[in-house]
C-alpha cells in the first residue's frame, strides 16, 4: 500500500521569507501523481500544485514550487515570499496512475508571522 | 458554479442515532468521492462513485455506513447507530474525470460530533 509521510507537524515562517515543507512517499508503482493541498482554518481544501511522476521538470505555480526527487521518493513544497494568507494546514497527497483515490499525509500546520 | 457543497456543515448527535449527510458536486462532474478526516490526520478515502455506480468502498466503511448517488448527481452518506469513533470531518470531492488535469475539488465538509 502507498504511504505518505509528512515529518513536520508544524512550521513557521516570517512574512516575505521562504519556507520548505517536506513530504516523502512509498510506492511500487511507476506511474503516479503527487499533489500539495492547502486547507485554511474552517475552509475547504484547495489544490496548490501537482506533479506527474514521469515529468523530470519540477512544477511551479507562482510563489509555489516543488522539489521532486523520484529516486528518493521525496516531494517538498517551497513557498517563496510567504504571505499571511498562506497560513493553513498543508497536505501532501499521492494518487496512482490507474487509480482515483488520494492518499494523504498527516499534514503540516504552517504559521506565517507578520 | 458555486463549487462542491455539503449539508449540514455541523452535526451533533447522540450515540446510537442515525445521521445522513448530503453532497452536491460541481454540476458536470461525473466522479464523486467521500473522505473522512479525524483530528490531526489527513483525509482518508471512504468510497467513490462514477455517475450513479459505487465502484469502491474502503475497509473503513463498516456495515453501518452506506452511500448512494441515485441519479448520478448529489450523494448521501448515512451512518447508522453512530459511535463516538465516528466523530470526524466528512469531506466530499468531485472531479470531471481521472486524468491529471481532472483534479478533485473538495467541499467544506460536514463535522460530526457523536456524544
Amino acid at each position: 500500500a502507498q504511504t505518505v509521510t509528512q515529518s513536520q507537524p508544524e512550521m513557521s515562517v516570517q512574512e516575505a521569507e521562504t519556507v520548505t515543507l517536506s513530504c516523502t512517499y512509498d510506492t511500487s508503482e511507476s506511474d503516479y501523481y503527487l499533489f500539495w493541498y492547502k486547507q485554511p482554518p474552517s475552509r475547504q481544501m484547495i489544490l496548490v500544485i501537482r506533479q506527474e511522476a514521469y515529468k523530470q521538470q519540477n512544477a511551479t505555480e507562482n510563489r509555489f514550487s516543488v522539489n521532486f526527487q523520484k529516486a528518493a521518493k521525496s516531494f517538498s513544497l517551497k513557498i517563496s515570499d510567504s504571505q499571511l494568507g498562506d497560513a493553513a494546514m498543508y497536505f501532501c497527497a499521492y494518487r496512482g496512475g490507474s487509480n482515483y483515490k488520494l492518499t494523504f499525509g498527516k499534514g503540516t500546520l504552517l504559521t506565517v508571522n507578520p | 458554479d458555486t463549487g462542491v457543497s455539503q449539508d449540514p456543515r455541523h452535526k451533533i448527535t447522540k450515540r446510537g442515532q442515525n445521521v445522513t449527510f448530503r453532497c452536491d458536486p460541481i454540476s458536470e462532474h461525473n466522479r464523486l468521492y467521500w473522505y473522512r478526516q479525524t483530528l490531526g490526520q489527513g483525509p482518508e478515502f471512504l468510497t467513490y462513485f462514477q455517475n450513479e455506480a459505487q465502484l469502491e468502498k474502503s475497509r473503513l466503511l463498516s456495515d453501518r455506513f452506506s452511500a448512494e448517488r441515485p441519479k448520478g448527481s448529489f450523494s448521501t452518506l448515512e451512518i447508522q447507530r453512530t459511535e463516538q469513533g465516528d466523530s470526524a470531518m466528512y469531506l466530499c470531492a468531485s472531479s470531471l474525470g481521472q486524468g491529471i488535469s481532472h483534479e478533485q475539488y473538495f467541499g467544506p465538509g460536514t463535522r460530526l460530533t457523536v456524544t
